[in-house]
């Protein structure tokens, strides 16, 4: 089946760093590439993503950038602050559903 | 606007048994998707609502039934409970219809924590 590979599993970043994660997915018709973040106990929260039709899409701090040719897309948090602590999940669209990665256990040090 | 809404937060149900999870999308949302989060895991795809009618399913047993109601909430059920199906389930609603691949945002509740012992 379809899958998502994320990268590192695991991020520690001193504060005031940036942060990169990066995903690679498998299904060559994906269109859409949502990023999740997910604080302990609670429901994944939508904070950036980019379709197929464009190469970088930013938000203020976080930006996202694809390369459909390589499958692969990343998130890049510049100027990390404590509450960018959080679990980080990639996803890809795949017939009707979402596909995600693993998860970036993202751990901002003060 | 609510969000996404799921009740229960947490149960707590013993191996055999029945559970019955719900769901109440987004104020303008008419599809429902079902996900379950294994600790330490990405969400899994089980099944989405559109129309009442289950519209795709993930690689899950039948064990794992929904339903969608008129009002676009959505109901959940698990039989004959495993230890297994300990996990977080969430329930995501998406406006208009569309399925993902047609660009459109899924929002996610916070989720119903299952613990089967």
């Amino acid at each position: 089946g379809e899958n998502v590979e994320q990268h590192p599993s695991t991020l520690s970043v001193q504060e005031g760093d940036s942060a990169v994660i990066k995903c690679t997915y498998s299904d060559s018709a994906s269109n859409y590439f949502p990023w999740y973040k997910q604080e302990l106990g609670k429901g994944p929260q939508l904070i950036i993503d980019i379709r197929s039709n464009v190469g970088e899409k930013k938000d203020q701090r976080i930006a996202v950038t694809l390369n459909k040719t390589a499958k692969h897309f990343s998130l890049h948090i510049t100027e990390t602050q404590p509450e960018d602590s959080a679990v980080y999940f990639c996803a890809s669209d795949s017939n009707y559903q979402l596909i995600w990665g693993a998860g970036t256990k993202l751990i901002i040090k003060p | 606007d609510a969000g996404v809404t799921q009740s229960p937060t947490h149960l707590i149900k013993t191996r055999g048994q029945q559970v019955t999870l719900r769901c109440s999308p987004k104020s303008g949302h008419d599809t429902v998707s079902w996900y379950q989060q294994a600790l330490g895991q990405g969400p899994q795809f089980i099944f989405q609502y559109y129309e009442e009618e289950e519209r795709q399913r993930g690689n899950f047993p039948d064990r794992f039934s929904g339903h969608q109601f008129p009002n676009y909430s959505s109901e959940l059920n698990v039989n004959a409970l495993l230890l297994g199906d300990s996990a977080l389930y969430l329930c995501a609603s998406s406006p208009l219809g569309g399925p993902i691949s047609m660009n459109t945002e899924a929002f996610f509740g916070q989720g119903t924590r299952l613990t089967v012992v």
